[in-house]
């Protein structure tokens, strides 16, 4: 079953806009909130990440908003920039005991226009 | 510092063939996973290796087997090839048990299987 949702699944912004894209998860239990950055032809790599105890993390120009009572967290890139264009995956990590497992959305196509 | 390195980056396979799919990390990393990229679909654990000697079941597992005899090697092999195998096959690697370091995804395997 579809444990995190991302949406929406492509987004065309404009140079120097904002680009917004939301995640919703279910289990409860989830310890942690990565976001992936991937570009054609590589693996993700980590881009941020968050805490549930915290509300927001900012790097640079980008910044993870978290609700937990809503159960959703977003990424927001401001000021984007075409070298931005990639997919975006937020994910959710459980402690298993033995591991950390991450269950990923469904990614972002994210396409910055000049 | 070569990080995680997969081979080969593509290949065709015919129903019922099987092959092995190479990972290699050099970061002395405990921690390795083997991921399915589909389009829309995000990534899928498949399994998951915390140390030498011990791997585990992921979310989808069937039709994939894997070993670990070192810290370094996570082989995944396919037996009896299937069109539903074809995808793109990322192995990743992480420094601890928590998920805080990330973790370290190799560029990834294109498999078509015809």
């Amino acid at each position: 079953q579809q444990q995190v949702k991302q949406s929406p699944q492509s987004l065309i912004v404009q140079k120097g806009g904002i680009s917004i894209i939301n995640c919703a998860y279910e289990n409860t239990a989830f310890d942690y909130f990565p976001w992936y950055q991937q570009f054609p032809g590589k693996g993700p790599a980590l881009l941020i990440a968050i805490r549930p105890d915290v509300s927001e993390k900012k790097e640079g120009r980008f910044t993870i908003s978290f609700n937990k009572s809503a159960k959703q967290f977003s990424l927001h890139i401001m000021d984007s920039q075409p070298g931005d264009s990639a997919t975006y995956f937020c994910a959710a990590s459980l402690n298993t005991g033995t591991a950390s497992k991450l269950t990923f959305g469904t990614g972002t196509r994210l396409q910055v226009t000049l | 510092n070569a990080g995680v390195t997969q081979t080969p980056k593509f290949r065709i396979l015919k129903i019922g063939q099987s092959m092995t799919l190479q990972c290699t990390q050099d970061m002395n990393h405990n921690y390795m996973y083997w991921y399915r990229q589909d389009p829309g679909m995000g990534l899928k654990l498949i399994y998951y290796s915390v140390g030498a000697g011990i791997t585990d079941k992921g979310e989808v597992p069937n039709g994939y087997n894997v070993s670990r005899s070192t810290t370094e090697d996570f082989p995944l092999r396919l037996e009896l090839a299937a069109p539903s195998q074809t995808s793109v096959y990322f192995c990743a690697s992480s420094y601890s048990k928590g998920p805080y370091y990330g973790y370290t995804f190799g560029s990834g395997t294109r498999l078509t299987v015809v």
